[in-house]
């Protein structure tokens, strides 16, 4: 199964900072077949980007995906309060799909 | 507009099974293949299988064959989620979820049924 390494485990920052959350695959992903998700407390998670770099529908412009291969990264251009969140990615090129264990981005 | 509305909280002793429902509405049911993702108390997201409503196909994470199946009832629109020989370690929040093909991000999730295993 593709193992999916997020970092760091949480990242700590400010409103209107820049967050920039890594997702790393045991092997190589085809970016079609990578997503994003924000969680939350309390909720369901809800889907942000897919195909890696694309936005879901109604998802705000400062949240950005890139990457290909084995690398991915979510931005989050000036975080809003409503930004601090777990977030996950998901890769489905093989099954089982598989998420990462998770970026928690917190109030500094 | 798209809901899947799950049913209500369970309590299980180990051993024992659970079947939990997920009834979508807003959309075409059998044009979409619906996933169940579970997530322990504190911790990560973990896929556990989909189904397709259109031909019944299911597929499942190896973890879990052998110990889950799903079905649907297409008339009312709903799918099951049914796990059996409960273990401590299964309680968790399960949700279930839809995608257009089966290789998708999920766009739309409901809102999570507890599962509590406990003797």
């Amino acid at each position: 199964e593709i193992v999916l390494t997020q970092s760091p485990g949480t990242l700590s920052l400010s409103p209107g900072e820049r967050a920039t959350l890594s997702c790393k695959a045991s092997q190589s992903v085809t970016s079609s077949y990578l997503a994003w998700y924000q969680q939350r407390p309390g909720q369901a998670p809800r889907l942000l980007m897919y195909a890696a770099s694309s936005r879901a529908t109604g998802i705000p412009d400062r949240f950005s995906g890139s990457g290909s291969g084995t690398d991915f990264t979510l931005t989050i251009s000036s975080l809003e309060p409503e930004d601090f969140a777990v977030y996950y990615c998901e890769q489905f090129e093989a099954s089982p799909r598989t998420f990462g264990q998770g970026t928690k981005v917190e109030i500094k | 507009q798209v809901q899947l509305v799950q049913s209500g909280a369970e309590v299980k002793k180990p051993g024992a099974s659970v079947k939990v429902s997920c009834t979508t509405s807003g959309y075409t049911f059998n044009d979409y293949y619906v996933h169940w993702v579970r997530q322990a108390p504190g911790q990560g997201l973990e896929w556990m299988g989909w189904i397709n409503p259109d031909s019944g196909r299911t597929e499942y994470a190896p973890k879990f064959q052998g110990r889950v199946t799903l079905t649907r009832d297409t008339p009312i629109s709903t799918a099951y989620m049914e796990l059996t020989s409960l273990r401590s370690d299964d309680t968790a929040l399960y949700y279930c979820a839809r995608t257009y093909i089966a290789a998708a991000g999920t766009d739309y999730w409901g809102q999570g049924t507890l599962v509590t295993v406990s003797s």
